[in-house]
């Protein structure tokens, strides 16, 4: 049972452009939802989080947006660099636990 | 990496022995955890702790366990490796549990041959 699911798997975007993965998470009792990226050889790490409070969160070139109704939240990167080349997971939390989306490879084009 | 270390980081074993991996940490934070991550699947949790000798299972816990007997400590053991253990698995640790941020170890990649 996949409790969150994430699209699309891959994802090539020229440099410049907007890049946007979204995910769908199914338990309501989820209370946090960051985004992670990976570089390859490395683990993931942390790069924006947003609570169902709020339906929009921006840092720098990131921005999640959130649905709470529909269920569902996503990763814009503005002005996408060769530097933003990796992997993005979502995830969603609640009590103790972080599950993960499967993954988006992001290329961009320079 | 914020004083996550885990050991070791390459390792290659047969089929039906038994393998331990180690998460070390330096930021006193409370909780761990440990994923594998394999191509397709993402990152899927095997076990985590909330403190010194308290774990739960993660959604891919059979044929994994783990121990943790000092805050510092997260061991993830295989009884008996099977080849579709073969796979890099990551510690992650969290001060305040999973509604704040992970931060996470540089993964070990294990090979069950």
């Amino acid at each position: 049972q996949q409790q969150v699911k994430q699209s699309p798997q891959s994802l090539i975007v020229q440099k410049g452009g907007i890049s946007i993965i979204n995910c769908a998470y199914e338990n309501t009792a989820f209370d946090y939802f960051p985004w992670y990226q990976q570089f390859p050889g490395k683990g993931p790490a942390l790069l924006i989080a947003i609570r169902p409070d709020v339906s929009e969160k921006k840092e720098g070139r990131f921005t999640i947006s959130f649905n709470k109704s529909a269920k569902q939240f996503s990763l814009h990167i503005m002005d996408s660099q060769p530097g933003d080349s990796a992997t993005y997971f979502c995830a969603a939390s609640r009590d103790d636990k972080i599950i993960f989306g499967k993954g988006t490879r992001l290329h961009i084009l320079p | 990496d914020a004083g996550i270390t885990q050991s070791p980081r390459h390792k290659v074993t047969e089929t039906g022995t038994p393998v331990t991996l180690r998460c070390h940490q330096t930021e006193n934070h409370r909780y761990m955890y440990w994923y594998r991550q394999d191509p397709g699947h993402g990152l899927r949790l095997i076990h985590y702790s909330y403190g010194v000798k308290d774990t739960d299972k993660g959604e891919v816990s059979d044929g994994y366990s783990v121990s943790r007997s000092k805050t510092e400590d997260f061991l993830l053991t295989l009884e008996s490796a099977t080849s579709s253990q073969t796979s890099v698995y990551f510690c992650a640790i969290s001060e305040r549990g999973a509604n704040t941020e992970a931060f996470f170890g540089q993964g070990t990649r294990l090979t069950v041959v």
